[in-house]
């Protein structure tokens, strides 16, 4: 089967840095994808990582280490409109992603 | 352009009941995924639509349960006699090819309450 863990809940500081990790153990891996999810709204795609280490892009960066199963989704210079559910989800090897249970941030002024 | 609808937004249902989900995928994506999104859990995948192939229906929860693509665009997924651990947000996806790194784009989802 597939195992995606992630933090329930995480605050921070409107400015500062979070960093979300998320550890897996599927079948296969053919590549991770961070998902943002404010609430009552559609999931809205971050990144993917299907190499080792960081992609960057502007605030939001992610971070993959095969050999370890682990990512983690660093968001920089917090604003409120971070506030969000952050959902971690795995390619095991087919079209299927196995979704983590998500991460909730605040960002508090 | 125009992303992933779903209609109803919201559908509360007695017990029993038969609910038809709709979604409507960006033209041009011709693969189709639906999940179900419950409080605190991870997104459940319940099946996958690629093109004129067979869907994959390895996820639907039990045989109360179909969904059926027509002309390789829009949805349904059908629940019939409907329970209440049937509650929860139901959520459309579409990606342009369902290769492994083609992101999913997501509907706002159908939020089902089953009374």
């Amino acid at each position: 089967g597939q195992n995606i863990d992630q933090p329930t809940e995480m605050t921070a500081t409107e400015g500062a840095i979070v960093q979300i990790n998320c550890t897996y153990q599927t079948s296969g891996f053919n590549g991770l994808f961070w998902y943002q999810q404010h609430a009552g709204e559609a999931p809205t795609f971050l990144s993917y990582n299907v190499l080792d280490g960081l992609e960057e892009k502007g605030r939001f960066s992610s971070f993959l280490s095969r050999s370890k199963g682990y990512s983690y989704l660093l968001l920089k210079e917090l604003q409120m409109k971070d506030s969000a559910s952050y959902l971690c989800a795995v390619n095991g090897g087919d079209y299927k992603l196995s979704f983590g249970a998500g991460t909730t941030v605040t960002v508090r002024a | 352009g125009a992303g992933v609808s779903q209609s109803p937004s919201n559908k509360v249902t007695e017990k029993g009941k038969d609910v038809e989900l709709r979604c409507d995928p960006i033209s041009g994506h011709t693969a189709l995924y639906w999940y179900r999104q419950s409080l605190g859990q991870g997104l459940e995948f319940l099946i996958y639509f690629q093109g004129n192939s067979a869907p994959d229906k390895s996820g639907l929860p039990s045989d109360r349960f179909s969904a059926e693509r027509t002309g390789g665009s829009v949805s349904t997924l059908t629940i019939q006699r409907t329970q209440q651990e049937d509650s929860a947000v139901y959520l459309c996806a579409s990606s342009y090819t369902g290769d492994h790194n083609s992101p999913l784009h997501f509907g706002n989802g159908t939020r089902l309450t089953v009374t």
